[in-house]
């Protein structure tokens, strides 16, 4: 059974950082690419980055982009995102979500999300 | 990037009604995906490519469309549908999603 399990979220400050990790399992981790998408509260889904099987592909949403960073650890089955510079608008639920193997790009599953909340 | 636009916003059905929920794209796109948020749960993907079900997903659900304009159309509205819906592309990055569609109980 593929699970995604994501943890590290918490109350933190404007202008400090957080560490995000996601630990995969019931699957091939190194075969697929994995993305990180957000939810803030009552609002819809927005990408944040994405990172290919081997982490030759990095790609972030412009929002996001300078201030955070997706890596991968294959050996430890896990996805990460540092996230620096917080602001307010980052403030959201954060879902792991594994990509399709294949040609065809979409988020076949996704764990249960860590919430970030950045405030004074 | 390319902007989807859901509608309607909100809707309401009674069992056994048909539900279309449509999404356009600002842009041409070669395939949409959806997805089913119940509340409190992460999203669970429902059409991939268009107009494939997911795996477990009923056959009541649906998906169609081409280029700008696809749909998602439940034949047979059940109490356990009440949930929101997302459109999604990846033709070109950024993927995008639509802001959603909130599917009620009637």
């Amino acid at each position: 059974e593929v699970q995604l399990v994501e943890s590290g979220g918490g109350l933190v400050q404007p202008g400090r950082s957080l560490k995000l990790s996601c630990l995969a399992s019931g699957f091939t981790f190194s075969n697929y690419g994995m993305n990180w998408i957000r939810q803030a509260p009552g609002k819809g889904l927005e990408w944040v980055a994405s990172i290919s099987s081997s982490s030759s592909y990095i790609y972030y949403a412009d929002t996001v982009k300078g201030r955070f960073t997706i890596s991968r650890d294959n050996a430890k089955n896990t996805l990460y995102l540092q996230m620096t510079s917080l602001r307010s608008e980052d403030t959201a639920l954060y879902y792991c979500a594994r990509q399709n193997y294949g040609s065809y790009r979409y988020f076949d599953f996704w764990g249960p999300g860590t919430m970030v909340t950045v405030s004074s | 990037e390319i902007v989807l636009t859901q509608s309607p916003t909100t809707t309401a059905a009674s069992p056994g009604e048909k539900v279309t929920i449509t999404c356009l794209a600002s842009s041409s796109v070669s395939n949409m995906y959806w997805y089913q948020q119940k509340s409190g749960a992460s999203p669970k993907l429902l059409i991939y490519s268009t107009s494939s079900l997911a795996s477990g997903v009923p056959d009541r659900f649906s998906g169609s469309g081409s280029g700008t304009s696809y749909s998602l159309t439940i034949n047979t509205m059940e109490a356990e549908d009440a949930a929101t819906y997302y459109c999604q592309q990846w033709s070109s990055n950024p993927p995008t999603f639509g802001a959603g569609t909130k599917l009620e109980l009637k």
